[in-house]
């Protein structure tokens, strides 16, 4: 089985620029995440989706930071314009609904300028 | 106060030692998730428990759900051991708060 695939790895950009990060779930995981982590910090969730609607976007920085699921499978997260404090880790993660077990992907390292 | 506290947030140990990570929070649940992260970022699902106790190899991990706390016991531990441990609570929706995670040496 295939894991969550996340690109790029790695991203270094200088402040203001934006940045999108891309997720492709495990086939058939309805409930997908996006966590941001900062160094020494537990994951904080961003959005969660169920199929290709939002269930949680509480926590999203809607000024700056905006998340798609179109077709209800792979994902995009975009950062415009990023700021220092937007350096991280952003995770992905997918889950059958209601099933319980977590599939995260290699997570995508922000480093702003 | 957070709604998921873990402790210690720190623990050296050496090789073989039964290790202890706990963890407590404060809301309703419908399950609780331990999650390993290596360093580098990658984090493993280990444990959902919802009740009881549950034991895969070395790992054992066990929920009271009355006094709202989860411990992940690890015995005989080894050096590759050594890794973040996460609690993470699941409550209405799959949704997750996590906890800050134990930082855990395991010694040769």
């Amino acid at each position: 089985e295939a894991g969550v695939a996340q690109s790029p790895r790695y991203k270094i950009i200088e402040k203001r620029q934006s940045v999108a990060f891309w997720c492709n779930p495990i086939s058939g995981h309805a409930t997908l995440y996006w966590y941001q982590q900062i160094l020494g910090q537990g994951p904080k969730l961003l959005i969660q989706f169920q199929n290709n609607g939002v269930v949680d976007d509480s926590q999203l920085p809607k000024d700056r930071f905006s998340a798609e699921r179109l077709k209800g499978v792979d994902s995009t997260l975009k950062i415009q314009p990023a700021k220092l404090e937007d350096s991280a880790v952003y995770l992905c993660a997918s889950s059958y609904p209601n099933t319980g077990e977590l599939f995260f992907g290699e997570g995508s390292r922000l480093t702003v300028l | 106060k957070n709604e998921v506290e873990q402790s210690p947030q720190n623990l050296t140990a050496q090789e073989g030692e039964f290790i202890t990570i706990n963890c407590s929070y404060s809301v309703g649940i419908s399950a609780l998730h331990w999650l390993q992260q290596h360093p580098g970022g990658g984090i493993v699902s280990l444990f959902m428990l919802s009740s009881g106790k549950k034991k895969h190899g070395r790992l054992i991990a066990t929920i009271n759900i009355q006094e709202k706390h989860s411990s992940l016991h690890i015995t005989a531990s080894h050096p590759r051991d050594s890794a973040v441990y996460i609690c993470a609570v699941e409550t209405s929706g799959s949704r997750l708060t996590f906890g800050e995670g134990t930082q855990l040496t395991v010694n040769p």
